[in-house]
Order: structure tokens, then sequence, then C-alpha cells
């Protein structure tokens, strides 16, 4: 089974704070994809990577930051957090050309 | 703008009721058309999914029916069961050898009473 795990379920931050989020998956995948969901939003995709050391802007990437050092690992950075900015964070992974993305559980994000 | 529109974005249905859920599309490139099921507290997860060369796919109580030249296409739940309360989102994708591009709806919270 796929899993892709990301480091809180939640977490409270003040604005200003610079917050990391991380996202492992344990299949191998190239593809990885850091999304926001808010109501009536859906998701939206704020970043994703093809590969190790690459990374691509989505719908929403102003500020937001992210790093992909490992292929296993995806990380999404909050250089300056803003109350703006509270959502959830879904990370998901797939293999290049895969049409199935698979989801971490999101991490649920407050700033105050 | 959004790549996929859907509809309704909250939906009641009585169990043993049918559960529709329609989303529509603009850009024909899209090759594969997937719905994710989420339950609260929980990532996404496949539900079911078309290629637009098909008219309909059933899995269980599940049918995708799929309108190539509305460009359009729907979830349909048979027999609706509390435990299939979730939320659900439609998709399309664009594949490519380096990586697929994918475009979600909006989403539909089902709620289906007992």
């Amino acid at each position: 089974d796929v899993k892709v795990t990301q480091s809180s379920r939640y977490l409270v931050k003040r604005t200003g704070e610079k917050v990391f989020l991380e996202c492992v998956q344990d299949m191998d995948h190239e593809n990885m994809f850091w999304y926001r969901q808010d109501p009536g939003l859906g998701l939206r995709l704020i970043y994703f990577s093809y590969d190790v050391k690459m990374k691509e802007k989505g719908d929403i990437p102003e500020g937001y930051s992210v790093s992909r050092e490992k292929k296993e690992r995806f990380s999404l950075i909050l250089e300056s957090a803003s109350t703006n900015q509270t959502s959830m964070y879904l990370c998901a992974s797939t293999s290049a050309g895969q049409e199935t993305q698979y989801f971490g559980p999101g991490t649920r994000l407050l700033v105050l | 703008q959004q790549q996929v529109k859907q509809s309704p974005q909250s939906l009641i249905v009585q169990k043993g009721g049918i559960s529709i859920i329609n989303c529509a599309y603009e850009n024909t490139a899209f090759d594969y058309f997937p719905w994710y099921q989420q339950f609260p507290g929980k990532g996404p997860a496949l539900l079911i999914a078309i290629r637009p060369d098909v008219s309909e796919k059933k899995e269980g109580r599940f049918t995708i029916s799929f309108n190539k030249s509305a460009k359009q296409f729907s979830l349909h739940i048979m027999d609706s069961q509390p435990g299939d309360s979730a939320t659900y989102f439609c998709a399309a994708s664009i594949f490519s050898l380096s990586g697929n591009q994918f475009y979600f709806g909006t989403g539909t919270s089902l709620t289906v009473i007992p």
C-alpha cells in the first residue's frame, strides 16, 4: 500500500512565524504535490515537483516555497505565516505518467 | 479559472436514495476523469475513474456517466448509505511522461440521512 505521511495533523502558529510542513512518501514516486483545501474552493495547487531538486509553481504559490532535496520528501515552507494561510494542507504523490494521486491525511494549520 | 466545475456544493439524500454529483470541463486535452472520496480527517482517495472513450463505468453502487460531446461527467451513488457521507471531488488530468497535470472540482459534501 502506498503511504503518504505528513509531519503534523494539527499546527498552531503565530503571524510572522516561519512554518515547515513535511511530506514523505514510501513508493519511490517521482511526482509530489502540495494543495490547500478550503470550503467552497476545493483543492488548489500550491507547488509541485516532478523530480528531486525540481519545483514548479501551481495556481497559488504566493507566500509559499518548497524544497525537494530527496525523492521521498517534499517540504512546504511558509516564510512568514499570515492569517489567510489558515487552511488544510494536503500532500500528494504519484509516479510519472500515473493517473492516480495518493494523498496524505492533511495538516490543519491555524495561524493566529 | 476553474478548469473543472462541480455542483452541487452540498447534497442531502435519504438512505436508499440516489446521489448525483455533476462536473463540467472545457479542456478537450483531458484524458482521464477520476472521482475522489474524502472522509473527515482523511486525505482524498480514488473512488472510481473513467476515460473519455467510455460513456459509463460502474463499480458496485458507484457509476460514472460521461458525455464527451457536452464535456460533462457525473457520479451516481445508488442505494446511498450513511457510510457514503463524505466530500466528493471530481478531477481531470492530462497525461505527460514527466508528470500528469491534475485539476480538481470544488467538492461536494454529501450527507446521507438514515
